[in-house]
């Protein structure tokens, strides 16, 4: 398997655009995490699936941020409007039940 | 709501070098520990996961130890090496109500000096 695959590997985007991360988590897995990660914050929650199902977003930080899952193979986050605040390295990660984690390489995203 | 802690925030030692990194945890009501690595613009490699019933986990150099009732986890790295230095965290899954999620704490930033 090649692994959790995160695309783009970096987005650089002006202030008011629309941003979409994408995932392809680990075949087989039946979770699948969003986190951000900031030098003030560290790594941050944001949202995970459990069998494609959204099962606690609480740390998604505001409406501007969603996430979908369609099906097992596929994640989409999505920020819309973007700001300079939600600049950052978003990791998607997988699991197997409670299984160690899989993390993906991550997209460092630059909103200007 | 869980708190994780590492300390120190940087550490650097000679090549081999025995080390111990620290992370305590507020909340002992976990469901597992994890300790992970991150290379500078990389993402995260789990590195040794532990088990709430568990005391300790050991791959290769590495020796992971879990007292859950005081919060805290060391990870125990033998005989240091250069490709040892990255940024470590360590990162605990509650024991309910939070399926498999995890909290980070802010990592120790190792480097192993030739």
């Amino acid at each position: 398997d090649a692994g959790v695959i995160q695309s783009p590997r970096h987005e650089v985007t002006e202030m008011g655009q629309e941003v979409t991360l994408r995932c392809k988590p680990i075949s087989g897995h039946d979770y699948l995490f969003w986190y951000r990660q900031t030098m003030m914050r560290g790594l941050e929650l944001l949202i995970y699936f459990n069998n494609n199902v959204p099962i606690d977003d609480s740390g998604m930080p505001e409406d501007r941020f969603s996430a979908k899952m369609p099906n097992a193979s596929f994640s989409t986050l999505k920020i819309q409007p973007s700001e300079p605040r939600d600049s950052a390295v978003y990791f998607c990660a997988s699991s197997e039940s409670s299984y160690g984690y899989t993390f993906g390489s991550g997209t460092r995203l630059t909103v200007v | 709501k869980q708190e994780v802690t590492q300390i120190p925030a940087a550490l650097s030692v000679p090549e081999g070098e025995n080390l111990v990194l620290n992370c305590s945890f507020t909340d002992s009501a976990i469901y597992n520990l994890q300790w992970f690595r991150q290379d500078p613009g990389k993402g995260l490699t789990s590195l040794l996961l532990i088990q709430s019933s568990q005391r300790e986990q050991t791959s290769g150099r590495l020796n992971a130890s879990l007292d859950k009732s005081s919060g805290r986890s060391t990870l125990y790295i033998a005989a240091s090496q250069p490709g040892d230095s990255a940024t470590y965290l360590c990162a605990v899954s509650p024991l309910t109500g939070g399926g498999n999620k995890l909290t980070f704490g802010t990592g120790t930033q190792l480097k192993v000096e030739l």
